[in-house]
């Protein structure tokens, strides 16, 4: 499978920006990039994907390195509520079955703790 | 407001018994997905469904079975043959499951104990 490296733990202070990296040097031509965020006891959230153009939405926005080799989740002014794990996640297709989809890996996540 | 229900969110299952834990959506989505996790950990794919009547196994699909016998519901059967069921199961769906380019919505879960 894909793998991704994020650091183990950032921290930050509230309404500052957050920049969560993560590598992939072995992203394939295909894989999108997916960023989620998961709070205890909870269900991950989805935050924002994409696959080679950097992307923006409501919640955060996604740098993407030409090479694609890595990318850069952007909280910009994190509250917090935004202190949870940050999962980085290349979705690659997998075959399974004669049919091929988009198969999530999830690693450890990077554990935000945002100060007040 | 659409969404994924997990239910319950606690569940306790003796020793030898099969428990059903039960994901349904209303988003209209194709594809709905089972993971385990387990403490401290990532996710782990147990099964996943692209269509009604289909699905294939995960990565850690022994001793768990599923069904897909309604585009709104993808019920998780961990039996008796599972031997270290206790974890926190969560079902996600998608609009469909071709290669990634959907993101996941997940349900918050269901904590499954072993008395």
């Amino acid at each position: 499978d894909a793998k991704t490296t994020q650091p183990n733990s950032m921290e930050s202070n509230e309404e500052e920006p957050v920049h969560l990296p993560c590598n992939h040097s072995t992203i394939s031509g295909t894989d999108y990039i997916h960023w989620y965020r998961q709070l205890p006891s909870q269900g991950p959230e989805y935050v924002i994907h994409g696959l080679t153009s950097n992307v923006n939405n409501r919640m955060a926005s996604l740098a993407i390195a030409e090479d694609r080799k890595s990318s850069t989740l952007i909280l910009h002014r994190a509250t917090l509520r935004d202190a949870a794990v940050y999962y980085c996640i290349l979705s690659r297709a997998w075959a399974a079955g004669g049919t091929s989809y988009g198969k999530l890996t999830f690693g450890q996540g990077t554990i935000l703790t945002v100060h007040p | 407001d659409g969404g994924i229900t997990q239910s319950p969110k606690y569940l306790f299952r003796k020793e030898g018994q099969n428990v059903t834990l039960s994901c349904e959506q209303n988003l209209n989505h194709d594809a709905m997905y089972w993971y385990r996790q387990d403490p401290g950990q990532g996710l782990r794919l147990i099964y996943y469904s692209q269509i009604v009547n289909d699905f294939q196994k995960g990565d850690i699909a022994e001793g768990y079975s599923v069904s897909r016998e309604k585009k709104e519901s993808f019920p998780l059967t961990v039996t008796s043959a599972q031997k270290n069921p206790t974890a926190f199961y969560l079902c996600a769906s998608s609009i469909e499951a071709r290669q990634g380019a959907f993101p996941q919505h997940f349900g918050d879960g269901t904590r499954l104990s072993i008395l």
